[in-house]
């Protein structure tokens, strides 16, 4: 069983453009998580989703960011006009249920020049 | 904000046992207690996880106190591919088990 897939592994971006990360869960996983571990500091939660739905996004950025997981295909985290600050790793994680563990994929590198 | 406390680092010899402690003391009757590590900038592995009885499975052992108040991971045999920062989070079962991490315990695995 392939373990949480995510592309690209790392990404630079210039600012003002758009981001996009993809996260594919484990098979039979229909949680996804998104998380974000800015330069020197800890993993921040920012959004839960099920298919096609969007659980809890309590820390999410107010603006540019946004998150879907459709129906078919992977997860995407959006962020439209990149700023360096966003320069970070996320990563993204998915369970076969709620209350269960999480797997973690290895992560995208966001670069912001 | 993190609900557990736990030493910002150790040092363990390799082949010895691994004892990381934290501490929970504010955790409540459906909390579970989560490990999970972070090897250098991987993604972060889930190791074990216990409500009130001790686990144990192919990477490590939990001991969870009697009042639960606080646990001790336990690596039986360390390697040096066990060098990370460890976690210990607590999580609610009920629907939304996003996870809060702290700052968690560097283990440094020295030979």
């Amino acid at each position: 069983n392939a373990g949480v897939m995510q592309n690209p592994r790392h990404l630079v971006r210039r600012r003002g453009q758009e981001a996009r990360l993809r996260c594919s869960p484990m098979k039979g996983h229909s949680h996804v998580y998104w998380y974000r571990q800015l330069p020197e500091e800890g993993l921040k939660f920012m959004v839960y989703l099920q298919k096609e739905n969007i659980i809890d996004e309590s820390g999410m950025p107010k603006e540019r960011f946004s998150a879907e997981f459709p129906k078919e295909g992977p997860s995407i985290l959006r962020i439209q006009q990149v700023v360096r600050g966003d320069s970070a790793a996320y990563f993204c994680a998915s369970s076969p249920r709620t209350g269960r563990e999480q797997y973690f994929g290895p992560g995208t590198r966001l670069t912001v020049t | 904000d993190a609900k557990t406390t736990q030493p910002p680092s150790m040092d363990c010899a390799e082949g010895r046992a691994a004892n990381l402690p934290c501490n929970h003391s504010t955790i409540s009757g459906n909390e579970y207690v989560y490990w999970y590590r972070q090897i250098h900038s991987q993604g972060p592995q889930y190791i074990i996880h216990g409500l009130k009885n001790n686990e144990t499975n192919e990477m490590a052992s939990l001991i969870i106190t009697e009042d639960r108040k606080s646990s001790t991971l336990i690596l039986p045999h360390a390697t040096l591919r066990d060098t990370a920062v460890y976690y210990c989070i607590v999580v609610p079962m009920e629907y939304g088990n996003k996870l809060v991490f702290g700052a968690g315990t560097i283990l440094r695995v020295k030979s």
